[in-house]
């Protein structure tokens, strides 16, 4: 089976980076994601990355991925209060049908 | 583009009542959508596949003469949580796969359903 972790939470000041990282044990991944969740509301995805990338950037978002630990990390740069939600990573399979597994969640607070 | 709409976005019954829920692809045709559910503060665990025109397929451990999934064309499907009871509680989200979709299979979310069952 799959199993996806991340670290429950994480608490940042605003303007510094933040790092959010997942490990996986399943090695078969086609791409790996990040998602973003607001309180009461559902999923918007924030970038992802396929699985023969080891980095890929967009805007203030870095997506690391070392495949050979099963390791992904999200750094946000100059992190705002509006970035305070949990984000989740997820990852879909060859031959999975578009289906996801998640990650267990990070809880990120951006404090003044 | 790429929006999908939930319908109730909260809906409190008693208990041993059934309850519909509606998820809609307003600007796409899904031919794949997936329903989740997710309790406080966990992750999403996904229920079941709604393929349009066929029936949908289930994970393990879910009934599914519980939840009742019917995705009768490419832009709705409906979860009907049968028989309800407080145990269902939860926060049920779906999400849409567009035909034709995008290389990296992007699911496009709906913003959840909350349910309490009293």
């Amino acid at each position: 089976g799959e199993d996806v972790e991340q670290s429950l939470f994480l608490s940042v000041r605003e303007g510094d980076s933040s790092v959010i990282n997942c490990t996986y044990t399943d090695s078969s991944s086609t791409y790996l994601y990040w998602y973003k969740q607001e309180p009461g509301a559902g999923l918007q995805l924030l970038t992802y990355i396929f699985s023969n990338m080891d980095m890929k950037q967009d805007q203030r978002l870095t997506v690391l991925l070392n495949k050979k630990d099963k390791h992904l990390s999200l750094r946000i740069a100059d992190t705002q209060t509006g970035d305070s939600a949990i984000y989740f990573c997820a990852e879909s399979f060859t031959g999975g049908g578009n289906k996801l597994t998640f990650g267990t969640g990070t809880q990120l607070k951006v404090e003044l | 583009g790429a929006v999908v709409s939930q319908h109730p976005s909260r809906v409190i019954c008693k208990s041993g009542t059934s309850v519909k829920i509606e998820c809609r692809s307003l600007d796409f045709q899904a031919t794949t959508m997936f329903w989740y559910r997710q309790f406080p503060k966990q992750s999403l665990m996904l229920m079941a596949t709604s393929n349009e025109g066929s029936k949908a397929t289930y994970e393990q451990g879910v009934e599914k003469d519980k939840f009742l999934i019917n995705h009768a064309s490419l832009t709705l499907s409906t979860l009907t949580v049968t028989s309800a009871h407080p145990e269902d509680s939860s926060f049920y989200i779906c999400s849409a796969v567009s035909e034709g979709g995008l290389s990296y299979n992007e699911q496009f979310f709906g913003p959840g359903t909350r349910l309490t069952v009293l």
